[in-house]
């Protein structure tokens, strides 16, 4: 079965510095997001992304926070000048369309760590 | 504001009982309800939604407008069903809402 892919599983940056999530949604998928998770807190919603542009955001996502669909298999999400409470677990998900009851299809996350 | 509560963080129930994971969310309009469970080690993957009114791995759920609960419920819970379940929901828009999620422990 497809799945959606992330790397690293794992990154540890210093804060101030700018850091980039990947993600590789499943092929056939046209909607793509990223969500966080704070430890100890819900997961929550930062940007969805279609047709190459971001198609609703977050409060959360403000201009330190960009995606971008590079080539036609990659999706990521860079974090400029990192700060310590970017500390989360990332998750990058897909859908096949974006209408209502489409399940989202998550990736197995990223772990930021900011020191 | 577009919220979803899971009042318990852990439920730890025995082999073969009932289980009931509670759900209540806050939107005014229709919302569809999603439920997501996360085993151990393993990525968040969907486990049921409203739309399709199925039962998986022995999982229901309905959606009550009135008391706006979107309870999962499983007759006989099975030492496999340990694992994070999270409540979700969609309204008016393509994001997903989630719940703190709950901690599921099944027991022999």
């Amino acid at each position: 079965e497809p799945e959606v892919t992330q790397t690293p599983s794992h990154q540890v940056t210093q804060m101030g510095q700018e850091v980039i999530l990947r993600c590789v949604p499943i092929s056939n998928h046209l909607y793509f997001y990223w969500y966080r998770q704070i430890l100890g807190q819900k997961v929550e919603f930062l940007v969805s992304f279609y047709n190459n542009e971001i198609s609703e955001k977050s409060e959360i996502f403000d201009d330190q926070f960009s995606v971008e669909r590079p080539d036609g298999s990659n999706f990521t999400l860079k974090i400029r000048s990192t700060k310590l409470e970017d500390s989360a677990m990332y998750f990058c998900a897909s859908s096949e369309s974006g209408r209502w009851g489409s399940p989202l299809h998550f990736g197995n996350g990223t772990r930021l760590t900011v020191t | 504001a577009q919220r979803v509560t899971q009042p318990e963080k852990l439920l730890s129930v025995f082999k073969g009982a009932p289980v009931e994971l509670k759900c209540n969310y806050s939107y005014s309009g229709s919302p569809e309800l999603f439920w997501y469970v996360q085993y151990s080690r393993q990525r968040l993957q969907l486990l049921l939604r409203h739309i399709s009114r199925e039962s998986i791995k022995g999982f229901t759920a309905d959606l009550n407008k009135g008391e706006t609960s979107f309870h999962l419920k499983k007759p006989f819970a099975q030492e496999e069903d340990s694992a994070m379940y999270y409540c979700a929901f969609q309204g008016g828009s393509e994001k997903l809402v989630f719940g703190k999620g709950t901690k599921l422990t099944v027991n022999p």
